[in-house]
């Protein structure tokens, strides 16, 4: 079956825009993460949704960063008056069930989102 | 001090060499072990997944945990080029039902 499905996977925008990134996860996974990549690093976390319910948002670097989920499927994540350290890329994944399940994750190949 | 500790390499071997990468950690809490691979500008991909002590083996790749040193380690047996590839070492359990990560190590196969 389909895996998870990240757009757009390249981005290049000015310093300042907002910018708008999907992830469209395995059919049924009802828990869905964001993570964010830099060169040469782990991935770090951003959220996970429950659902359509974000129960840990803990990882979001500022106020700048907000995501939603709607019917339970499609995320989005969007970045506010963009700035060059938000330059990474970044990865969604989605498991089955709630993260307390222990269950691996699943991931897209990410948005390559880079700052000018 | 992370609280998952993974050498970054890059670690270079010949093909048909046995690959041995480690990741320490801190949590003796954690009880849930994953490998990823990722290869250049794709996302991890789940290679092993491991619950507690011991060894589990799928294929040429064996996943070994020794929750008393807090180690884990992945075997490659009979490398090829095409694992070339970062490998990414993850674990929960215990309060932390979040994966946490170490940095990768970048694993390079000459031929």
């Amino acid at each position: 079956g389909a895996g998870v499905s990240q757009s757009p996977s390249n981005k290049v925008t000015e310093k300042g825009k907002d910018v708008e990134l999907r992830c469209d996860p395995i059919s049924g996974h009802t828990a869905l993460y964001w993570y964010r990549q830099s060169l040469g690093q782990g991935l770090e976390f951003l959220i996970y949704f429950q659902g359509n319910s974000a129960p840990d948002k803990s990882g979001l670097p500022s106020d700048r960063f907000s995501a939603e989920r709607t019917g339970g499927s499609v995320s989005t994540l969007t970045i506010q008056r963009t700035q060059q350290e938000d330059s990474a890329v970044y990865l969604c994944a989605s498991s089955p069930n709630a993260p307390t399940s222990n269950q691996p994750q699943h991931f897209g190949d990410g948005t390559r989102l880079s700052i000018l | 001090q992370k609280e998952v500790e993974q050498d970054p390499g890059p670690l270079s071997v010949p093909e048909g060499a046995i690959v041995s990468l480690n990741c320490t950690y801190s949590n003796s809490a954690f009880q849930y072990f994953m490998w990823y691979r990722q290869y250049s500008r794709k996302g991890p991909e789940l290679l092993m997944y491991t619950y507690s002590s011991g060894n589990k083996e799928d294929g040429r790749f064996t996943a070994q945990v020794d929750k008393s040193s807090k180690y884990i380690s992945l075997f490659i047996r009979d490398s090829q080029p095409s694992d070339s590839a970062t490998y990414l070492c993850a674990m929960s359990g215990g309060s932390n039902y979040q994966l946490i990560w170490g940095a990768g190590t970048k694993l390079i196969i000459k031929p």
